[in-house]
This record gives structure tokens, C-alpha cells and sequence, in this order.
């Protein structure tokens, strides 16, 4: 079946480590996007890609980072730059147009300890 | 301008009731208006989306109904159940933008 897998599913990390989310998509969609999601503020963009090796920054990339180097795979690093990284993270995919929907992983809740 | 605000945050309705939840926005390039249904601890999923090109769009028990002039489009559940019980997110996008913006979300609870 295709989908997207987020993994881990939770992720512990303590101050001042890097830490990685694995995303991969088996949908053949050249889009990938990341999003953030607190209680009560919806979806908040982080870093979104169009095409392999090429990525944008969205409205919270502070102290995130990501690579594209293939079109399955959108990986990111929540950088101890990040002063506030408990969040759930959510992956997505689209049509490079975006106008079909995307389809979203089940997501990686990130809490520090 | 980029904003869509979303409107109530939660929402109780009985079983069998109406639930309506409204979003507005000001970009008027935006040209798609998904809604997305989110259980807990899972993904939001693409429940149904209009293209302002038409007043409304019907999918079983869930209705988009959009006004142009005014600037908003909102989500109607008839016949609600237990079921339905989620988060529900609009969202809105632009030819020019790849990405989706998304309002913050109404939590509906639906009592039997």
C-alpha cells in the first residue's frame, strides 16, 4: 500500500542534542513537506520541498534543518538551536501542484527531557 | 494576508445534530480550500475540498459550502456522530504556493 512513514513514533531528546525524523514516501509525489503541531496552533510550516536536492523554508524554519537527496526521503534535524522542539511533527506529500491533497504521515512526537 | 482564521476552537454537538465550523481568510489568490480530519495521536486526512469556481460541494454527511465576496467557506456535518469526534483543520492555498496554510484547528466532541 502506498503512504508515508514517519518514524520514530516518540523521540526523547536531551538539551542541546540534534536529533533526526525520518520521513518516506512510496507515493511517487514529488512534494514533501514538514509541519509542526502544538495545542491550539494548528499546523505551523517548517520546510517543504518541490523537486530532489531543492527546498524551501516555511514560517518556523528556525532552528530546523532538512535534505532532499532523493524523492522518496525528506529527513529532518531539529537542531539544539531550537529552543522549543516538544511539538508533533507531521510529515506530508503532494503533486507538485498540491491541488489533489496531501497525504500526511502518523507523525513523530518530539518531547525533551 | 496569508492568515485563515477558524472559528469556534471546540465544539459539543449531540448526536444527530449539525456541526458547523467556519474559516475566513483575505488572500483572494487563493484558489483551493481542503478540510482535513485529524484523530489523536494520528495524521490529518483530506476529508473534502472546493475550488471557488462553485458555492458548494457535497460528500455524504459533509458539505463545503464557500462565499467569495465574503471571503469564507465553512464545514457542515449533518447528522453527527460519536464517530466524528476529531479535529478539524481548513486549510488554503495559492497557485503560486506549493504549501498549505492551515487554520488552528476546532475540536468537535460529539455526545451520544
Amino acid at each position: 500500500d502506498g503512504g508515508i512513514t514517519q518514524s520514530p513514533k516518540y523521540l526523547f531528546r536531551k538539551e542541546g542534542q540534534n536529533v533526526t525524523l525520518s520521513c518516506e514516501q512510496n507515493l511517487n509525489h514529488d512534494a514533501m513537506y514538514w509541519y509542526r503541531q502544538d495545542p491550539g496552533q494548528g499546523l505551523r510550516l517548517i520546510y517543504y520541498s518541490q523537486i530532489v536536492n531543492d527546498f524551501q523554508k516555511g514560517d518556523i524554519a528556525e532552528g530546523y534543518s532538512v535534505s532532499r537527496e532523493k524523492k522518496e526521503s525528506f529527513p529532518l534535524t531539529v537542531t539544539s538551536a531550537q529552543k522549543n522542539p516538544t511539538a508533533f511533527y507531521l510529515c506530508a506529500s503532494s503533486t507538485v501542484t498540491g491541488y489533489y491533497g496531501y497525504t500526511f504521515g502518523s507523525g513523530t512526537r518530539l518531547t525533551v527531557v | 494576508q496569508q492568515q485563515v482564521k477558524q472559528s469556534p476552537q471546540s465544539l459539543i454537538v449531540q448526536k444527530g445534530g449539525i456541526s458547523i465550523i467556519n474559516c475566513a481568510y483575505e488572500n483572494t489568490a487563493f484558489d483551493y480550500f481542503p478540510w482535513y480530519q485529524q484523530f489523536p495521536g494520528k495524521g490529518p486526512a483530506l476529508l473534502i475540498a472546493i475550488r471557488p469556481d462553485v458555492s458548494e460541494k457535497k460528500e455524504g454527511r459533509f458539505t463545503i459550502s464557500f462565499n467569495k465576496s465574503a471571503k469564507q467557506f465553512s464545514l457542515h456535518i449533518m447528522d453527527s456522530q460519536p464517530g466524528d469526534s476529531a479535529t478539524y483543520f481548513c486549510a488554503a492555498k495559492d497557485q503560486a504556493g506549493t504549501a498549505l496554510i492551515f487554520g488552528k484547528g476546532t475540536t468537535l466532541s460529539v455526545s451520544s
